[in-house]
């Protein structure tokens, strides 16, 4: 089957830009999930939906951050002004359902300069 | 919300020597235990999982151990190879159902 597919896979960029990452999971996944992974940390959920509703997005700055998942498959997150501590690898992950584990993308590593 | 701790942080063996990766868990509720691995530039591959039900679980050269009482998980890696050298997560699913909940990761280095 195919995997979970993110891009871009690099992005630089300056504080107070924005920027927009996408992830298309893998099919019949209804559960996908936005991670942020700062360098030498374990992944940090930022939100996840259940198809096209929000379970979770307690970790999520939304002063800057905001996602979407319209029509339950597709996702995007932006960062909207971007902060030099958003620079992270974000992961996007989708899973069957509970009891069942996480298939992640190999992700998007964000520089903001 | 479930709190994973993993040691240790760094682990270098020889070829061929065994790791060991521990883990423990605050939520009593939680019931699921999945292992990733992570190589430079990728995102996390499960190589293993493991259920409340069982006690232990093997997939050729890689173990999982959990003991529900103390709260605490262990991976085991037999006869090491170069190709296994790798950042290792633990993770632990929590009560609430499919939110997992991820340990610091161990940065394991095989020498040839």
């Amino acid at each position: 089957e195919a995997g979970v597919a993110q891009s871009p896979r690099y992005k630089i960029i300056e504080k107070r830009q924005s920027v927009a990452f996408w992830c298309n999971p893998i099919s019949g996944h209804a559960t996908l999930y936005w991670y942020q992974q700062i360098l030498g940390q374990g992944p940090k959920l930022l939100i996840q939906f259940q198809n096209n509703g929000v379970v979770d997005d307690s970790q999520l700055p939304k002063d800057r951050f905001s996602a979407e998942r319209l029509k339950g498959v597709d996702s995007t997150l932006k960062i909207q002004p971007a902060k030099l501590e958003d620079s992270a690898v974000y992961l996007c992950a989708s899973s069957l359902g509970s009891n069942s584990p996480l298939h992640f993308g190999n992700g998007t590593r964000l520089t903001v300069t | 919300g479930e709190n994973v701790e993993q040691h240790p942080s760094t682990l270098s063996v020889q070829e061929g020597d065994s790791a060991v990766i521990k883990c423990t868990y605050s939520d009593s509720a939680s019931n699921y235990f999945p292992w990733y691995k992570q190589e430079l530039g990728k995102g996390p591959q499960l190589i293993i999982d493991i259920r409340s039900n069982v006690g232990e679980k093997k997939d050729q050269r890689i173990a999982v151990t959990l003991n529900k009482t103390a709260k605490h998980f262990s991976l085991h890696i037999t006869e090491t190879q170069p190709e296994d050298s790798a950042v290792y997560f633990c993770a632990a699913e929590g009560s609430t159902g499919n939110q997992f909940y991820f340990g610091t990761g161990t940065s394991l280095t095989v020498i040839p």
